[in-house]
Parts: structure tokens; C-alpha cells; sequence
């Protein structure tokens, strides 16, 4: 059973680089078999979709945030990341990676439990 | 971009049957997805192409797509049901294809 887990720095400041990783257990990230994605949620606001990445490198991102973004995939620790540049308080969110299955248009089967991201200075 | 509207709330007595709407420009021609969140928790999928459950979600949850409609079908609803329900697309209709969520529905149960 595949579990996600994400981790990294819960306060940022404004202008700065937001990072995350989410780190996959119980299967293979190279499985060829999810796509990987990144999911934020302001409080007390709705899911908004960062962006994707299959095992091959290739992504997918939010036309509203692709500017900012950038996922990218270790598979040596099989893990992936995501990097959203000059962030400012609107990206304040809980930060959730999420699994598709390959097959598109699938669903979010596995969700990370989520990170929550303050930007403040 | 595509957009799923989703009502902002939906009340319904125990024991009754719940519906959940998103609406979607010819939605019925889409996947649709369905997420259930409770507070301070990860979004659950409780529906997803349209109609399929996953295991371990009851059969009172169900779903269906037509037209501009999809919806989402709570039978003999419980307290526990009570949370926020989302619907998903993957919208491939523009130059960036992508995930769509709805809004969002809070599912109160007076």
C-alpha cells in the first residue's frame, strides 16, 4: 500500500522560494504506474491543483501558477518536490502531494495527511 | 479554463437522502471525481468515473453525469457524513491540460 508523506519548512518569507518533498513508501516512484501531483488548500478554501509529474519528467502544471512552479522527481530517493518561487501571503496554504494512476483522466486515490505552509516575514 | 460549480452548502436531515451537484459546461462528457474532506483532514475519494466506489466506501454513496450535471448521491445519510465534498475533471480541452476541482460543497446534517 503506497502512503505519501510531505515535509519541509513550514514558514516562509515573502520573495522566497516555498520547498516541498514528498517522499512515496511501500511502492516504487519509477512503477511507471502514477502520476505525482501537488494539491494546496487556503483555510477554509477549496482544493486548487499545483501541477504533476509522471516517472519520465514530464509535467503538467496550473496555467494560473506554471510560472512559479517547477516539480521535479528523485527517483534514487524516491521522492518528489516541488519548488514555487516569490511567494507572497496568498500561497499561505496546506500543501498536499496526491497519486493518480497513470490512465488519465484518473483520480486522487492516495493523498499525503499535508503540510501546512505560512508566508510571513 | 473549465469550471466546476459546486453549491456552496447542502442541509439535509438524518435518515434522508443527500445530493451534491456540479455543474460543468458538457460535463457528462467527462470523468468525474468525488472527494469527501472532513475537518482538519486529507480529501477521501468516495467516487470516482462518474459512478464507482472505491472499497471501503459504503454503497450509500453513489454518483452520476449527465449533460451539464454531475452529482454526487448520499443515501440514508449519517452524522458522520457531514463534510466538505469536492468534485475533480481533468480538463484536456485547452492549450494546458489540467486538473479542475469544484468549489466545493459543505454537507451539513441538521
Amino acid at each position: 500500500q503506497v502512503q505519501l508523506q510531505e515535509s519541509g519548512p513550514g514558514l516562509v518569507k515573502p520573495s522566497q522560494t516555498l520547498s516541498l518533498t514528498c517522499t512515496v513508501s511501500g511502492g516504487s516512484i519509477s512503477s511507471g504506474s502514477y502520476y505525482w501531483s501537488w494539491i494546496r488548500q487556503p483555510a477554509g478554501k477549496g482544493l486548487e491543483w499545483i501541477g504533476r509529474i509522471y516517472t519520465s519528467g514530464s509535467t503538467n502544471y496550473n496555467p494560473s501558477l506554471k510560472s512559479r512552479v517547477t516539480i521535479s522527481v528523485d527517483t534514487s530517493k524516491n521522492q518528489f518536490s516541488l519548488k514555487l518561487s516569490s511567494v507572497t501571503a496568498a500561497d499561505t496554504a496546506v500543501y498536499y502531494c496526491a497519486s493518480q494512476p497513470w490512465l488519465t483522466p484518473a483520480a486522487f486515490d492516495i493523498w499525503g495527511q499535508g503540510t501546512m505552509v505560512t508566508v510571513s516575514s | 479554463s473549465y469550471v466546476l460549480t459546486q453549491p456552496p452548502s447542502v442541509s439535509v436531515a438524518p435518515g434522508k437522502t443527500a445530493r451534491i451537484t456540479c455543474g460543468g459546461n458538457n460535463i457528462g462528457s467527462k470523468s468525474v471525481h468525488w472527494y469527501q474532506q472532513k475537518p482538519g483532514q486529507a480529501p477521501v475519494l468516495v467516487i470516482y468515473y462518474d459512478s464507482d466506489r472505491p472499497s471501503g466506501i459504503p454503497e450509500r454513496f453513489s454518483g452520476s453525469n449527465s449533460g451539464n450535471t454531475a452529482t454526487l448521491t448520499i443515501s440514508r445519510v449519517e452524522a458522520g457524513d457531514e463534510a466538505d465534498y469536492y468534485c475533480q475533471v481533468w480538463d484536456s480541452s485547452s492549450d494546458h491540460p489540467g486538473v479542475v476541482f469544484g468549489g466545493g460543497t459543505k454537507l451539513t446534517v441538521l
